[in-house]
């Protein structure tokens, strides 16, 4: 299987700042990385695919990077709807796995 | 608008099989797409259960695999999720979901994308 794996597990920001997510993948995946966020007991959205593509919705602070096997998510200026925790994910191949997550909190 | 909407018991005693349907609605399973199972243990992280297509192609987490049956009924637009032997450590919040259309086929037949629809989760305890 291939491992996600993400850092850091837990970050403290404060609304307005720019934060950044890494996952790094055990072995190149190419460009197949998808990034969610969840909020407590809800599913995980959607956020970014392919790397970079931003789901249809999602605004704009929230951008992507990387290939072969490591990957950013970056969030340009936080908002209070953000602090929850982001999870990575690859579908380059069976069986597909995420990240361990990384929770975001306030400061 | 697609939705998703999970469905079965929320207690499910040791050794027995834990049952879950999906329900679609806004969107045809039969027009396409893979859907899938997905878990996640209170507290911790997401883990892909399995997946189907509107043929019933199926594909399988290895280290479920011995225990795991998804099936599709495209008649009610549902499909399902039957985990057998199940133990403490199978209890999670179980969603299912659509795998998006921006993936890639490769030439042996697989498919991989991320999964743009979710259901809200449905908690099973395994517990006697």
């Amino acid at each position: 299987d291939i491992q996600m794996t993400q850092s850091p597990s837990t970050l403290s920001a404060s609304v307005g700042d720019r934060v950044t997510i890494t996952c790094r993948a055990s072995q190149t995946i190419s460009r197949w990385l998808a990034w969610y966020r969840q909020k407590p007991g809800t599913a995980p959205k959607l956020l970014i695919y392919k790397v970079s593509s931003l789901q249809s919705e999602v605004p704009s602070r929230f951008s992507g990077t990387g290939s072969g096997t490591e990957f950013t998510l970056t969030i340009s200026s936080l908002q209070p709807d953000d602090f929850a925790t982001y999870y990575c994910q690859q579908y380059y191949a069976h069986p597909y796995t995420f990240g361990q997550g990384t929770k975001l909190e306030i400061k | 608008q697609v939705q998703l909407q999970e469905s079965g018991p929320g207690l499910v005693k040791p050794s027995q099989t834990l049952s879950l349907t999906c329900t679609v609605s806004g969107y045809s399973i039969s027009s396409g797409h893979y859907w899938a199972w997905i878990r996640q243990p209170p507290g911790k992280g997401l883990e892909w259960i399995g997946s189907i297509f509107h043929t019933g192609t199926t594909n399988y987490n290895p280290s479920l695999k011995s225990r795991v049956t998804i099936s599709v009924d495209t008649s009610k637009n549902q499909f399902s999720l039957r985990l057998s032997s199940v133990t403490a450590a199978d209890t999670a919040v179980h969603y299912c979901a659509r795998f998006s259309s921006s993936g890639f086929y490769d030439s042996s037949g697989y498919y991989g994308s991320d999964f743009d629809y979710w259901g809200q989760g449905t908690l099973v305890t395994v517990s006697s």
